[in-house]
C-alpha cells in the first residue's frame, strides 16, 4: 500500500535545541517527497523537496531510500518554527498528486 | 497573481443539503487538485483536473461528490445530500503541471449538522 506515516502528532523542544520531525513512507516505484508546513491562520506551503537538495530556513531532509524515510532537521529551532508540518509523496510521473503523513505539529518552547 | 483562492471560507450545511464549493486556481495554471482534510488528518487526494478534463477521481469518496472545471480555470466541487461524515476542510491546489510545484488555497471549512 502506499503510505507517509509521521508517528509524532506533537513534537515539543526548546529553542536552540535540535529538531527532528520523521517520516516514513512504503510505495512501489520512485516517489517525490515533500515537506509541507502550514504556519497558524495561513495556507499549506512547500517547505522542501528532495530533487531540489535546498536547505529552506535552515531545515534539510535526506532521502533514504534503504530504510524508506524522509526525515526534516534543523540543527537550532526557532519560536517561528512552531507550525504543523506535513509529509507527502507524488509519482515522478504523471499527476502529481500527493499522499500526505498525518502532520505533526512543533511547537519551539522559548 | 494573488494566488489559489477558494470561496466560500466557510460553510454550514444541514444534514441533506447540497453544497457548491469554489476554486479560482492561479491564471495559466493547467492542474487543479482537490483534496479533503478530515480534522486531525493529513489532506486526502479527490480528484485531479488537466484543463478542463477530469483525469483522475478515484478520490471521491461517493457518488455525492462531483467536481467540473468547464472551461479549464474555475473549478466547482459539488457534494449532494451532505452526510456529517463529509465535514472537512477542502482544499484546492493548482501548478503548472510538470514540474510538480503545487499551490494551495486557503481551503473552505464545511460543517454538516
Amino acid at each position: 500500500a502506499q503510505r507517509v506515516t509521521q508517528p509524532e502528532k506533537l513534537l515539543s523542544v526548546f529553542k536552540g535545541a535540535p529538531v527532528e520531525l520523521k517520516c516514513n513512507y512504503s510505495y512501489s516505484g520512485s516517489p517525490e517527497l515533500f515537506w509541507y508546513v502550514q504556519y497558524s491562520r495561513q495556507r499549506l506551503q512547500l517547505l522542501l523537496r528532495h530533487i531540489s537538495r535546498e536547505s529552506i530556513k535552515g531545515f534539510t531532509a535526506d532521502l533514504n531510500k534503504g530504510e524508506t524515510s524522509f526525515h526534516l532537521k534543523k540543527p537550532f529551532a526557532q519560536e517561528e518554527d512552531s507550525a504543523m508540518y506535513y509529509c507527502a509523496l507524488s509519482s515522478t510521473s504523471g499527476t502529481y498528486k500527493y499522499i500526505f503523513g498525518t502532520g505533526t505539529r512543533l511547537k519551539v518552547l522559548a | 497573481g494573488a494566488g489559489v483562492s477558494q470561496s466560500p471560507r466557510y460553510k454550514v450545511a444541514k444534514r441533506g443539503q447540497d453544497v457548491a464549493l469554489r476554486c479560482d486556481p492561479i491564471s495559466g495554471h493547467v492542474s487543479l487538485f482537490w483534496y479533503q482534510q478530515a480534522l486531525g488528518q493529513g489532506p486526502e487526494f479527490l480528484t485531479y483536473f488537466q484543463n478542463e478534463a477530469q483525469l483522475d477521481k478515484s478520490g471521491l469518496p461517493s457518488d455525492r461528490f462531483f467536481a467540473e472545471r468547464p472551461e479549464g480555470s474555475v473549478s466547482t466541487l459539488k457534494i449532494q445530500r451532505t452526510q456529517q461524515e463529509d465535514s472537512a476542510v477542502y482544499l484546492c491546489a493548482s501548478s503548472r503541471g510538470g514540474d510538480g510545484k503545487t499551490y494551495f488555497g486557503p481551503g473552505t471549512r464545511l460543517t454538516v449538522t
